[in-house]
């Protein structure tokens, strides 16, 4: 059965500060690979997605991913955070259905 | 165009009762996708229709069903309630039905609450 594992619950940071979260997701056939974000109030709303082709993805607001097949791994980075980056971000691996980690919750502080 | 949008936002039950959650998808959008979001168990995925037929279902208790209209407007019900049915329902609708390859984003509705006493 597919599962999905994001390793940081709760990450702090300040404004600035590089940010990289970890997923990692086990399923041995073809597999797309999401990110949602939930900031405070809001509904969940895409990030970024892979589906094929070049294992870096750009997603909105500056985030970008990297899947590496090898590892099962699809982390979520970005450089520079801001304060308006404080959120939930769920990594969400889809087979047959679209499967979501427990999430991790940002804050970012100026 | 409109978003998802789910009906009630915010309801309080009792143990034992029922509850039934609507959802109104994308207009065009067939796929309906139920999850459930509790706070250390993320989102738990319930099932998913699309045209009209339960295509998928997670690991819940058969007290946990729904079902999809013509229209593609979408019902889940939840009978015998538990304390620990409380949570955040949250819908989503999407152009296509998932075992399809590139099946694009979900749309998320802001979730109906659902507070079991």
């Amino acid at each position: 059965a597919q599962s999905v594992s994001q390793h940081n619950h709760h990450v702090i940071l300040s404004e600035a500060a590089s940010l990289e979260l970890g997923c990692n997701y086990s399923y041995g056939g073809t597999v797309n690979l999401f990110w949602y974000v939930q900031y405070p109030g809001q509904h969940l709303q895409l990030l970024l997605k892979y589906f094929s082709g070049d294992p870096l993805v750009k997603g909105i607001k500056g985030f970008e991913a990297e899947f590496i097949k090898s590892k099962f791994s699809f982390n979520l980075r970005k450089p520079s955070v801001q304060w308006s980056d404080t959120a939930e971000y769920f990594c969400a691996p889809h087979t047959d259905k679209l499967i979501f980690g427990t999430g991790t919750r940002l804050q970012v502080f100026p | 165009k409109a978003g998802v949008t789910q009906t009630p936002r915010y309801l309080i039950k009792t143990r034992g009762q029922q509850v039934t959650l609507s959802c109104s998808p994308i207009s065009g959008h067939r796929s309906v996708s139920w999850y459930q979001q509790t706070p250390g168990q993320g989102l738990q995925f319930l099932f998913e229709y699309f045209s009209e037929t339960q295509r998928n279902k997670g690991n819940f208790p058969g007290r946990f069903s729904g079902r999809q209209f013509s229209n593609s407007r979408s019902e889940m019900n939840v009978s015998t309630l538990e304390l620990g049915d409380s949570a955040l329902y949250l819908c989503a609708s999407s152009l296509l039905y998932s075992p399809v390859r590139d099946t694009g984003e979900l749309f998320f509705g802001e979730g109906s609450r659902l507070t079991v006493l």
